[in-house]
């Protein structure tokens, strides 16, 4: 079956600008999370979504960030006023439930650039 | 807080030699621990996790790992290494244990070598 997908695979874009990243978790999954990759943090938590609600956002680093899912389905992450320092490859999850022993699923991620 | 400590950034083996990575994580309640890996410009793929009931876990790719709440440890080996074998391996554990949220908290990741 179809697992979890991201857009754009690449995005580069100039300081200041917005950026929107798209994730499609597979298909019946209520949870969703957000991670980011980077080389001097490692992988580092952003925010989830349990349905259209998002009960934890303490990993999102600032107010420049955010995040919705409607449907249910899928999630858009958005970065406004881009900094240098938001160069990340920005990972999504999905799990069936969201219960502490379930399996997170991982799409391949978006590697944004920030120039 | 939960954390993760992985030993040992970089590991390279030869092919065929046993691979042991390192992984102890620090939890107050009994943890639900992972190990994923990642290929180049992949995301990540599970390997194993622990949840309850046996200590001894046995993943894909021949991978296994033993929770051992002594040591606080949750170490994955496998008895002979593969060319196929060579990615960034990273142990996880589950955060905020029965509450609103279950985040992972990673490692900061082993990237294994193997040498033909």
């Amino acid at each position: 079956g179809a697992g979890v997908s991201q857009s754009p695979s690449n995005k580069v874009t100039e300081k200041g600008k917005d950026v929107e990243l798209r994730c499609d978790p597979i298909s019946g999954h209520t949870a969703l999370y957000w991670y980011r990759q980077s080389l001097g943090q490692g992988l580092e938590f952003l925010i989830y979504f349990q349905g259209n609600s998002a009960p934890d956002k303490s990993g999102l680093p600032s107010d420049r960030f955010s995040a919705e899912r409607t449907g249910g389905s899928v999630s858009t992450l958005t970065i406004q006023r881009t900094q240098q320092e938001d160069s990340a490859v920005y990972l999504c999850a999905s799990s069936l439930v969201g219960l502490s022993t379930d399996t997170q699923y991982f799409g391949p991620g978006t590697r944004l650039t920030v120039l | 807080a939960q954390s993760v400590t992985q030993l040992g950034s970089h590991v390279s083996v030869s092919e065929g030699a046993l691979v042991l990575l390192r992984c102890n994580y620090s939890s107050s309640v009994p943890p639900y621990l992972f190990w994923y890996v990642q290929y180049p410009n992949q995301g990540l793929q599970l390997l194993l996790k622990y949840t309850t009931g046996a200590t001894l876990v046995k993943g894909i790719n021949g991978f296994e790992a033993e929770f051992k709440k002594s040591e606080t440890s949750f170490h994955l080996t496998k008895p002979s290494a593969h060319m196929s074998d060579a990615a960034e391996y990273f142990c996880a554990v589950s955060d905020d244990y029965g509450g609103a949220t279950n985040k992972l908290i990673f490692g900061t990741g082993t990237l294994l070598a193997v040498q033909p």
